[in-house]
């Protein structure tokens, strides 16, 4: 994913806020994507926020998009011990519907 | 529930070997994706199919070939493994709708070639 980039790792205390990084290259992206990778498992869809908006907020997870920067960020609110996992973010050109191109991971560690 | 599932969750191999990876879902999706993840270069896509014995290159093709003779079945064949095939390898399915249909995963299988 070089079109799509992330910093490898994150490490903050239970019931802290966290924020997961993304930076694209490509402006023609249509819909931005979070997903989850536990240990051992596949990868989970968190949330998805399409091109026009700038925020979404989920529960505890907010996504904030800013265009301009073609910076798109993962807030998780009261991070808990069951949230470490691999953090992807992802991306679907425009006109390329079934094709998503992922970001490096950022691996997410919660310390009790 | 949607459920994807992958023949194998360890594999080890000798290079020069042919390889088969296979996968199963059970939600009629029409697309299926075939994936590596290498630490550090996320997931890259291998190949794809829309559709019973269609596909498409994704942006990793070399080395690999695949077969989709059933709408449930996506297999990933390694003609000869090498060393540097070495990796997880995720297979996904999706329904042909739109953008916010989710790409759902298996659980992977951990390919070594020695």
């Amino acid at each position: 994913g070089e079109d799509v980039e992330q910093s490898l790792f994150l490490s903050v205390r239970e019931g802290d806020s966290s924020v997961i990084n993304c930076t694209y290259t490509d402006s023609s992206s249509t819909y931005l994507y979070w997903y989850k990778q536990e240990p051992g498992a596949g990868l989970q869809l968190l949330t998805y926020i399409f091109s026009n908006m700038d925020m979404k907020q989920d529960q505890r997870l907010t996504v904030l998009l800013n265009k301009k920067d073609k910076h798109l960020s993962l807030r998780i609110a009261d991070t808990q011990t069951g949230d470490s996992a691999i953090y992807f973010c992802a991306r679907t050109p425009r006109g390329a519907g079934n094709m998503l191109t992922f970001g490096g991971g950022t691996r997410l560690m919660v310390k009790p | 529930d949607v459920k994807v599932t992958q023949s194998s969750r360890y594999l080890v191999k000798r290079t020069g070997e042919k390889v088969f990876l296979e996968c199963v879902q059970d939600m009629d999706h029409e697309n299926m994706f075939w994936y590596r993840q290498d630490p550090g270069l996320g997931l890259r896509l291998i190949y794809f199919s829309y559709d019973v014995k269609m596909k498409e290159k994704g942006d990793i093709p070399e080395g690999y070939s695949v077969s989709r003779e059933k709408k449930e079945r996506f297999s990933l064949i390694l003609e000869s493994a090498s060393t540097n095939q070495t990796s997880m390898y995720l297979c996904a399915s999706r329904r042909e709708l739109g953008f916010t249909d989710t790409q759902y995963f298996g659980p992977g299988t951990r390919l070594t070639v020695l």
